[in-house]
């Protein structure tokens, strides 16, 4: 079965501009979570996003929005970009948000902010 | 407040040598999962080992072993006759069930194998 898929893999944005990274879970899955990844830190939680609705959302200003179809995959969008915005942005996906379940990591996107 | 802590920052060992990568972790919850995570170059998170909050057991897996203690809020990995293949950053994380689920992770430790 394949894993949980993201595109595109690298993406070069200049600041202001706008830009959408998505996400296919694991056949099965559905429940989405996004992460960003700051150089030289550790992954931080953005959104998990379950049936389409948003159950959680971390600490990232409203310029980060996300949302998810039918067929659970997920689109995460941030507008206004920021230099401070250039990060490895990490999908997760999970069977559903009811008691434990693993998140399986796809490969990330890596966005730069110039 | 939940928080992972990794306070080494970068570990340099040579080939062989046994390495423990420390994780403390701060959370009111009674039920919490800790996981380990390997970080290759490529950047995508390989799982290493998942552990219950109500699990105590250590744990050994090949050349890896992990040693969880509630009474002192630390879940650290060792890593015995390192190999250069080991070279990686490595992130502790605590599993969050209550509310939205999500992973907090530690800043990460960097490990360089040298041959």
């Amino acid at each position: 079965d394949a894993g949980v898929t993201q595109s595109p893999t690298h993406l070069i944005k200049t600041r202001g501009q706008q830009v959408t990274l998505r996400c296919s879970p694991i056949s099965g899955h559905k429940s989405v979570s996004w992460y960003q990844q700051v150089l030289g830190q550790g992954p931080q939680f953005i959104f998990q996003y379950y049936e389409k609705e948003e159950r959680g959302r971390g600490n990232f200003p409203d310029r980060f929005s996300a949302r998810q179809f039918p067929n659970y995959s997920s689109e995460l969008n941030v507008n206004a970009l920021l230099l401070g915005d250039s990060a490895l942005y990490l999908c997760a996906s999970s069977a559903n948000p009811g008691g434990y379940n693993e998140q399986f990591f796809g490969p990330g996107t890596r966005l730069t902010v110039l | 407040a939940q928080k992972v802590t990794q306070a080494q920052t970068e570990i340099s060992v040579v080939e062989k040598e046994d390495v423990t990568l420390d994780c403390v972790y701060e959370t009111r919850d009674t039920t919490y999962y800790l996981f380990w995570y390997k970080q290759p170059p490529s950047g995508e998170l390989v799982f290493l080992i998942r552990r219950n909050s109500f699990d105590e057991q250590n744990e050994i897996s090949g050349r890896y072993s992990w040693n969880f203690q509630k009474s002192t809020s630390s879940f650290n990995f060792t890593i015995t006759a390192s190999q250069v293949v080991d070279s990686a950053v490595y992130f502790c994380a605590l599993f969050i069930i209550q509310g939205a689920q999500k992973l907090v992770f530690g800043q990460g430790t960097r490990l360089i194998i040298n041959p």
